[in-house]
């Protein structure tokens, strides 16, 4: 069973500051990590699918870092907005297809 | 372009009711499907998942069942329900080759009371 870790749990930013979350997971047997984005009321959206070691993935004003050898991802967001406003899940997978995610981070961006 | 069904969207059940959720995926076909849970205060607890008609791989032992009857039918079901049992339910479903994300139901809220 794969253990992964989400911080913080919870993040309150100021309109247009921008901001950093973090997903740790072992490191052994890494096949690929996805990053969702689940805004209230809705369902869960796929950010990224990230693989290769040192990989970065860039869509708009959101991005994310992979480090597979020390088992961690970044999420970035830059110039935060009240639209990002969500919770940001993280989760591995293995090779059959299988994910297992994170707590998630829920992101408040108050206007 | 592929969609994902679920209903009921909310449900309140009494103890010991039998529960029924249904999921169908349009648009693709032999998809992985799966069963999640989200507890209050918890993140998303796979159930459920299955690469083809009949076949159902549990991931928790609980007194859950999912049955998959057809292509793009996933059915979560339940004899007696219990106060545990209350939460969020998302049905996913993905490609079968790759390391392809995951598309997520709407959801169905259940309340065990």
């Amino acid at each position: 069973i794969l253990n992964v870790e989400q911080s913080p749990q919870s993040l309150h930013v100021q309109e247009g500051d921008s901001t950093n979350f973090t997903c740790s997971f072992p490191s052994s047997n890494f096949y690929a990590l996805h990053w969702y984005r689940w805004e209230t009321a809705k369902s869960p959206e796929a950010l990224f699918v990230m693989t290769l070691n040192g990989d970065e993935k860039k869509k708009g004003r959101i991005s994310a870092t992979l480090n597979t050898k020390e088992g961690y991802s970044y999420l970035y967001i830059k110039g935060s907005q009240p639209e990002d406003s969500a919770t940001y899940l993280c989760a591995s997978i293995n090779a059959g297809n299988m994910l297992t995610f994170g707590g998630g981070t829920r992101l408040m961006v108050k206007p | 372009s592929q969609t994902i069904h679920q209903w009921p969207a909310t449900l309140v059940q009494p103890v010991g009711s039998p529960l029924s959720l249904e999921c169908t995926v349009e648009g693709t076909s032999n998809p992985n499907l799966y069963w999640y849970r989200q507890a209050a205060g918890r993140g998303l607890q796979l159930l459920f998942y299955s690469v083809g008609i009949g076949q159902i791989s549990s991931e928790v032992p609980q007194n859950l069942s999912a049955s998959r009857p057809q292509d793009r039918q996933f059915i979560l079901s339940s004899k007696k329900l219990l106060l545990s049992d209350s939460g969020f339910y998302l049905c996913a479903w993905s490609r079968t080759s790759g390391y392809n994300e995951q598309f997520f139901g709407p959801g169905t809220r259940l309340t065990v009371l």
